[in-house]
């Protein structure tokens, strides 16, 4: 799997937008990127996943340049409750043996 | 949908002793994975079971064994206990379809078994 490298930990405001980049130098050409967020003693929770370009839901938009070398999660107007850790993984989600492997992620503390 | 379950939500166990850990995967996926997260860590990966066989295994020694059963629940379990084997056990689920799509993300993660070895 390829190996992914992201800021340890970052600080923000409610209110604020938060984008976290992630490298992935090594990506394989049938590989997404994927992100999850996870709460203390909780299990992760998928966030968004793209291949290219940009993809946007609900919660979050990921931004993915054309060599897709690396990718940015964006949090539009963070609240304190976005508190968490949050994973980039890169695999081939349509592979049958396609398994998670998770770096120590990126710590979010958003302050009043 | 009723999501992930893993039973139980704790455990103390002994050195030496056995355990087993169990999960609901989330109804329609095929596919379970267990992990294993020490404190302040991320998750790593055990094995993976699709359609009841085992199809990959992380750096675990062979006293970590697992089963998924014909309706996809599945079972982690360990032998000989250590102090190192501490820490929180997730269960994740996916439906394997073959397409990316809007309904084919990735894992859904249980809450976790927290396991204290003593």
């Amino acid at each position: 799997l390829a190996k992914t490298t992201q800021p340890i930990s970052m600080d923000s405001y409610e209110g604020q937008e938060v984008n976290i980049t992630c490298s992935h130098n090594n990506i394989a050409t049938n590989d997404y990127i994927t992100w999850y967020q996870q709460f203390p003693s909780q299990g992760p929770r998928f966030i968004i996943q793209g291949y290219k370009t940009k993809v946007t839901n609900e919660v979050a938009s990921l931004f993915i340049p054309a060599d897709r070398k690396s990718s940015t999660l964006s949090l539009p107007r963070v609240s304190l409750s976005d508190t968490a850790v949050y994973y980039c993984l890169v695999g081939d989600p349509i592979s049958n043996d396609y398994k998670l492997s998770f770096g120590a992620g990126t710590t979010v503390t958003v302050r009043a | 949908e009723t999501g992930v379950t893993q039973s139980p939500t704790h455990l103390i166990k002994t050195r030496g002793q056995q355990v087993t850990l169990r999960c609901s995967s989330q109804s329609g996926h095929n596919t379970v994975s267990w992990y294993q997260q020490a404190l302040g860590q991320g998750p790593q990966f055990i094995f993976q079971y699709y359609r009841e066989e085992e199809n990959g295994r992380g750096n675990f020694p062979p006293r970590f064994s697992g089963l998924q059963f014909p309706n996809y629940s599945s079972e982690l379990n360990v032998n000989a206990l250590e102090l190192d084997d501490s820490a929180l056990y997730l269960c994740a689920s996916r439906q394997l379809t073959g397409s990316v799509g809007e309904d084919n993300y990735g894992y859904t993660f249980g809450s976790g078994t927290r396991l204290t070895v003593v």
